[in-house]
């Protein structure tokens, strides 16, 4: 256990619904990122936050898509309108930032299955 | 276009050999690397870290960096059938996200 925490474990949709993630990261750590997995590939990045200012959003992250990390704790990521091709499972991984290094720790992840 | 890329494998030892893991990227600039291990249908859970060329020892596992070939590699001693997974090699080019390789697959048989 890295500290790391997601909610749900596990969703399944039905396409064209709505759904949002949660991920708590480690507490003392400033950056928080996303990314997606599908089956037999590395992670892809999505986006990430430094405090509570989204920095980077890939080019992935359709207009469907949003993230949210109010007060720069917890963060959100929710998918509009899903569609079965979103099926993947969505990895929430955190850091703290000290110089130039900046090591990250994923969370259990929440997998996404749309009908 | 920044690409990381690992033999997909799978790599199969027998128990108590090394294995040998490795991956290449594509620009020298960058100045973090590291291996993650995911287990089938866990999340990627770091073992090393390393942003100097040499070796870089932890236990039974050491890491490997060649800015100059531009490869990073990963040495796992004594394997055990519990060490078998996918190992993920991620670069992290400068630009704070990692980019990861697609995974090599290590079989570890009694």
């Amino acid at each position: 256990d890295t500290g790391v925490s997601q909610d749900p474990r596990h969703k399944i949709t039905k396409r064209g619904q709505n759904v949002t993630f949660r991920c708590d990261p480690i507490s003392e750590h400033n950056r928080l990122y996303w990314y997606r997995q599908t089956l037999g590939q590395g992670p892809e990045f999505l986006t990430y936050f430094q405090n509570e200012a989204q920095l980077e959003k890939s080019r992935l992250l359709s207009d469907r898509f949003s993230a949210e990390r109010p007060k720069g704790s917890f963060s959100t990521l929710e998918i509009q309108r899903t569609e079965q091709g979103d099926s993947a499972m969505y990895l929430c991984a955190s850091s703290l930032t000290m110089g130039s290094t900046d090591t990250q720790y994923f969370g259990p992840g929440t997998r996404l299955t749309v009908l | 276009q920044k690409e990381v890329e690992q033999n997909s494998g799978p790599l199969s030892v027998p128990e108590g050999a090394i294995a040998s893991l490795n991956c290449t990227y594509s620009d020298r600039g960058s100045q973090s690397f590291f291996w993650y291990r995911q287990y089938s249908g866990k999340s990627p859970e770091l073992i090393m870290s390393i942003y100097s060329n040499g070796d870089k020892e932890d236990g039974r596992f050491t890491a490997q960096l060649n800015k100059a070939s531009q490869y990073v590699s990963l040495l796992i001693r004594d394997s055990q059938p519990s060490d078998s997974a996918t190992y993920l090699c991620a670069v992290n080019f400068n630009t704070d996200k990692l980019i990861f390789g697609t995974g090599t697959r290590l079989q570890v048989f009694p």
